[in-house]
């Protein structure tokens, strides 16, 4: 079964503070992770994919097969990063593909 | 703008009433999917439609049912409603499964 843990439900840091959001997963295959920001009134955009490693908004996530975490990090928060992220997790499925949803983390910066 | 739309915005109904919720998908993706997002629960899967076909099913009550039509819009029917089915549906979709494009989706209140 899949499964993806965001243990903090809210997380505050002040503009500038570094922030990393937790995201652990539990999958026997070989998993695709994700991340999904959701902006106030807005939709669900994809933020980042583990396989592209690339950097967005400054925001990078790594995934470690030891720990089985993928969790997101900036260095510099920006109040316009206050948002609700989602950490996700992909199966191998082919057309069955589907994503398993953490439960979301607020991150809110503060000025 | 994912192109991914879905109606109504806002519904508003009453205990024990029927519901249809529709998604039209971005050009070219088969993939539909339907979440439900609560306070309590999170953002939880319910349904994958691939190409008219239903592909997987996750935590989708019998009350609900959903199916894709042959132009790929989806609808997501909700009967016998309880307060609790109160929610954000989100619908999106997807051409490989692997990255997802949301709707703004559709807040149902059960009043």
């Amino acid at each position: 079964a899949q499964r993806v843990t965001q243990p903090e439900k809210l997380l505050s840091v002040f503009k500038g503070a570094p922030v990393e959001l937790k995201c652990n997963y539990s999958y026997s295959g070989s998993p695709e992770l994700f991340w999904y920001v959701q902006y106030s009134r807005q939709r669900l955009q994809l933020l980042l994919r583990h396989i592209s490693r690339e950097s967005i908004k400054g925001f990078t996530a790594d995934l470690n097969k030891g720990e089985t975490s993928f969790h997101l990090k900036k260095p510099f928060a920006q109040e316009e990063d206050s948002a609700m992220y989602y950490c996700a997790l992909g199966n191998s499925g082919g057309s069955n593909y589907k994503l398993t949803f953490g439960k979301g983390t607020l991150l809110t910066v503060n000025p | 703008d994912s192109g991914v739309t879905q109606t109504p915005k806002h519904l508003i109904t009453a205990t024990g009433q029927r519901v249809t919720l529709r998604c039209s998908p971005r050009s070219g993706d088969l993939s539909v999917y339907w979440y439900q997002q609560s306070l309590d629960q999170g953002l939880q899967f319910l349904i994958q439609y691939y190409n008219g076909e239903e592909r997987a099913k996750g935590n989708i009550l019998e009350r609900f049912s959903a199916q894709q039509f042959p132009d790929l819009h989806s609808e997501l029917n909700l009967s016998s409603l309880e307060l609790g089915d109160s929610a954000l549906y989100f619908c999106a979709s997807s051409a490989t499964g692997h990255e997802q494009f949301f709707g703004p989706g559709t807040r149902l209140t059960v009043l």
